[in-house]
């Protein structure tokens, strides 16, 4: 595809329940990135890849969210036993270059998630 | 990486030049200044980046004061698909990008 794809683009999840949130990344790019967008601020950090590297995970709010790219490419993000306050935007971008390089992000359109 | 401050919003009138001002005082000279945008409902979007020099793409133009502490967004001639919310980050080693509250930016016809 030509740009970032997410799936699903809405979720609602039951407290407790286990979700899965899925990016496609742009072909070829080596960075991976996953952002929180709560309602009515600005993204906040998660995790970083660098191909399948997880190289930064300083965001991540608990251990109840866990970040994988196995093969350098798609990268899921996984939140075990949700609770409300999870419930935000969960956006994925990717860009061409690795850490070193300054290059632009490119943002999926995020998926939508909302905790009961 | 460091902080940004920029206003909580801004009119402008379409067809007019917007001005977005941006100050990040402790900048340090590996980090370079970003912008992007959001429209509602939408994933960022990249529109222009600089490490001391002026920079001009075909979205916007870049000004860094010489000092490196403050920045200015411009979009030359604004329509109405521009109102978003614009954000000014300071991204170092690493691009991670920490994003504030950012500008909110209203084109009126």
């Amino acid at each position: 595809g030509a740009g970032v794809s997410q799936s699903p683009r809405y979720k609602v999840a039951k407290r407790g329940q286990d979700v899965a949130l899925r990016c496609d990344p742009i072909s070829g790019h080596v960075s991976l990135f996953w952002y929180q967008q709560a309602l009515g601020q600005g993204p906040e950090f998660l995790t970083y890849f660098q191909n399948e590297a997880q190289l930064d995970k300083s965001g991540l709010p608990s251990d109840r969210f866990f970040a994988e790219r196995p093969e350098g490419s798609v990268s899921t993000l996984k939140i075990q036993r949700t609770q409300q306050e999870d419930s935000a935007v969960y956006l994925c971008a990717s860009s061409l270059g690795g850490l070193a390089v300054h290059n632009e992000q490119f943002f999926g359109p995020g998926t939508r998630l909302t905790v009961l | 990486d460091a902080k940004t401050t920029q206003p909580t919003s801004m009119d402008c009138a379409e067809g007019r030049a917007a001005n977005l001002p941006c100050n990040h005082s402790t900048i340090s000279g590996n980090e370079y200044v970003y912008w992007y945008r959001q429209i509602h409902s939408q994933g960022p979007q990249y529109i222009i980046h600089g490490l001391k020099n002026n920079e001009t793409n075909e979205m916007a133009s870049l000004i860094i004061t010489e000092d490196r502490k403050s920045s200015t967004l411009i979009l030359p001639h604004a329509t109405l698909r521009d109102t978003a919310v614009y954000y000014c980050i300071v991204s170092g080693y690493g691009n991670k990008l920490v994003f504030g509250a950012g500008t909110i930016l209203r084109v009126k016809s």
